[in-house]
């Protein structure tokens, strides 16, 4: 069974820092997708990573995948407030012609950006 | 505005009712998702319709669910005899066929079983 965890589940950071959170996964994949969600909200794709080495930039994010460590990171540059929100991974493991992305999540990171 | 749409937003009912939920999907897109998301969770997948064919349920999705897309557009969700369990956000994603599938994800109906 596919397993998706990301870390941290909680992160407090001040504008102007950066990090990074990552997402690891347990079986082959080459689909990654970078998911935001406010509070009460929908999910609003970010990013949609598909090989190994891709590297994706929007903003003050950036997203890349290593699919042979089966690891995904979002990193975050000079953060500011309007960041804070929750931040899922997804991976997609299809199982056949016919079969579509079935999209298995992390637990979320639940990032706040203090001023 | 021609995201995913969905209805209800809010859904209060008692528990033993049925309920049903409606999403209309991105119009060009002919896959269509369901999935729950409880609080503090990442969303967790129900079914999937390919046009109007349903190729894949979870094993979550127990015999009180039943989903449909019959004409191949909106799809709905049903679940009768609501256990304080379903209590749940209810999310509704469609993709087109190409290969980045990346999908788009309704606001979502909150559904509250008393």
């Amino acid at each position: 069974e596919l397993k998706v965890e990301q870390n941290p589940l909680f992160l407090s950071m001040q504008e102007g820092k950066n990090y990074t959170i990552y997402c690891n996964y347990s079986t082959t994949s080459d689909r990654l997708y970078w998911y935001r969600q406010d509070p009460g909200k929908s999910l609003e794709s970010l990013f949609v990573l598909l090989s190994n080495g891709a590297v994706k930039q929007e903003g003050r994010l950036m997203a890349s995948l290593d699919t042979k460590a089966r690891l995904s990171t979002l990193h975050i540059t000079a953060a500011v407030h309007d960041l804070s929100a929750t931040y899922f991974c997804a991976v997609d493991i299809r199982r056949g012609e016919t079969s579509g992305s079935r999209l298995t999540f992390g637990e979320g990171t639940q990032l706040t950006v203090n001023p | 505005d021609t995201g995913v749409s969905q209805n209800p937003r809010h859904k209060i009912t008692k528990r033993g009712q049925n309920v049903t939920f409606r999403c209309d999907p991105i119009s060009e897109h002919n896959r269509l998702y369901w999935y729950r998301q409880t609080l503090g969770q990442g969303p967790e997948f129900l079914t999937y319709f390919q046009n109007e064919a349903q190729l894949e349920k979870s094993r979550l999705l127990s015999d009180r669910f039943s989903a449909e897309r019959p004409k191949g557009s909106f799809s709905t969700l049903e679940i009768q005899r609501t256990e304080q369990g379903d209590s749940a956000m209810y999310l509704c994603a469609s993709s087109n066929r190409g290969y980045y599938n990346e999908q788009f994800f309704g606001p979502g109906t909150r559904l509250t079983v008393l």
